[in-house]
């Protein structure tokens, strides 16, 4: 089946800090992945996507990187700011099962001054 | 224009009671969901529905009902609330093609007494 399995927080970081959330996925067909971030209080938001293997979706100094091998599309950011503090999930949907999508637990980042 | 929007924002309702959140959405896309966030951020899809017609109904109480008047409309009616189904309830909707994104609403707080 389709799962997906995201890096527990909370994390905690200061700002300019290098930041990576790690997800991993399981998928019976060819995925898309993604990456949505929702701010206190606002829903859920497309961060970044990628739909084939070794593609790489980046926004906001946000990268990831579609890596069939390691079936892994790990968050990326080079230098936190406080803005960046919010819940991050990674989702993958199948096309195989229509537009169902997965979406992983969630990790709560804050970054401090 | 906010793309998907539903009301109420917040709900503060008795044990036992009925009540009903309403969604619509304004990008002509065919799939539209509800989904539960509980207090951990966990998010879980309860229901979708594909231009009107039923697509995925998780295991859901059955006193969660979804109706979806028109393929702009999916509204969620719970009878019976219960002390449990206190969490923030989101409305998406999504084109039906393989790379489509989600595009969700900015959540609907409901509390049980």
């Amino acid at each position: 089946g389709n799962s997906v399995t995201q890096m527990e927080g909370p994390v905690t970081l200061s700002e300019e800090a290098f930041l990576t959330i790690n997800c991993t996925y399981t998928a019976t067909g060819y995925p898309s992945l993604f990456w949505y971030v929702q701010y206190p209080g606002e829903g859920l938001q497309l961060l970044l996507k990628a739909t084939k293997a070794d593609d790489k979706g980046s926004n906001k100094g946000f990268e990831a990187t579609y890596r069939k091998e390691t079936t892994s599309f790990h968050l990326e950011k080079g230098s936190v700011q406080v803005s960046d503090s919010a819940v991050y999930f990674c989702a993958l949907s199948d096309g195989n099962t229509g537009n169902q999508f997965y979406f992983g637990t969630g990790t709560s980042l804050t970054v401090i001054p | 224009d906010t793309a998907v929007s539903q009301t109420p924002k917040y709900l503060v309702t008795q044990m036992g009671n009925d009540k009903s959140i309403k969604c619509e959405q304004n990008l002509g896309h065919d799939t539209m969901y509800w989904y539960k966030q509980d207090s951990k951020k966990f998010l879980k899809i309860m229901f979708s529905y594909n231009n009107k017609e039923l697509i995925i109904n998780e295991t859901v109480p059955n006193r969660f009902s979804p109706k979806s008047p028109d393929k702009a409309h999916l509204n969620l009616h719970i009878n019976s609330l219960e002390l449990g189904d206190s969490a923030v309830y989101f409305c998406a909707s999504s084109r039906a093609s393989l790379n489509g994104e989600l595009f969700f609403g900015e959540g609907s707080r409901l509390t049980v007494l």
